[in-house]
């Protein structure tokens, strides 16, 4: 089993629209998650950062926790075209602080006009 | 405030040559780790410097070795290349106690021919 696995894409949305991506993790211990937004051929961008279960909100972007389940969720609602990238989801080991980020494989959105 | 400066941004070797990437991490931050991104996946952690000692290592071979310098500045260099080494390297700097939050450099592309 991967550590971190994001549901297949692409994922295609229309403009306006909410893009709800998905991720779950196998290391229960795991105590800190993170969604970044990779551009093509630009680095990863860090956007959302969740350590306790629940929600989490920043603007347009939602991040969701639930660890019993080992389930991390972004949602992205009133998509524009500019989100158009591929979205990272990567988690923290219980090993201490600034531990590793073990990230997946990534899916990449697209928001139609 | 400058962010998370690499060097070089592109570069082409032959198999079998040596190579040395250089990062300069966020003004305040004393941590450096290293990623390596093939094409369509997520970024793979190498090893990690913090007051100039390797803290923790990745998967990957000995071929891989670092250095953090006094400044907090740091280098990757990869012996004898293979055409798999091909990808992106990502640097990323943190500050111990942050809350294990990174925030990564633009990346070299290294092409393996």
């Amino acid at each position: 089993q991967k550590e971190v696995e994001q549901n297949s894409g692409p994922l295609s949305v229309p403009e306006g629209a909410i893009a709800s991506l998905n991720c779950t993790y196998s290391d229960r211990g795991s105590q800190s998650f993170f969604w970044y937004r990779q551009y093509s051929g630009k680095s990863p961008e860090l956007i959302m950062s969740i350590y306790s279960n629940g929600d989490k909100e920043d603007g347009r972007f939602t991040a969701q926790l639930n660890k019993a389940s080992q389930y991390v969720s972004l949602l992205i609602r009133d998509s524009q075209p500019s989100d158009s990238a591929t979205y990272l989801c990567a988690v923290n080991p219980p090993t201490g602080a600034n531990s590793k980020l073990t990230f997946g494989k990534g899916i990449t959105l697209s928001v139609r006009p | 405030d400058a962010g998370v400066t690499q060097s070089p941004t592109h570069l082409i070797k032959t198999r079998g040559q040596q190579v040395t990437l250089r990062c300069s991490p966020k003004s305040g931050h004393d941590t450096v780790s290293w990623y390596q991104q093939a094409l369509g996946q997520g970024p793979q952690f190498i090893f990690q410097y913090y007051e100039e000692e390797e803290r923790q290592r990745g998967n990957f071979p000995d071929r891989f070795s670092g250095h953090q310098f006094p400044n907090y500045s740091s280098e990757l260099n990869v012996n004898a290349l293979l055409l798999g080494d091909s990808a992106l390297y990502l640097c990323a700097s943190s500050f111990t106690g942050s809350g294990n939050t990174i925030y990564f450099g633009e990346g070299s592309w290294l092409t393996v021919v």
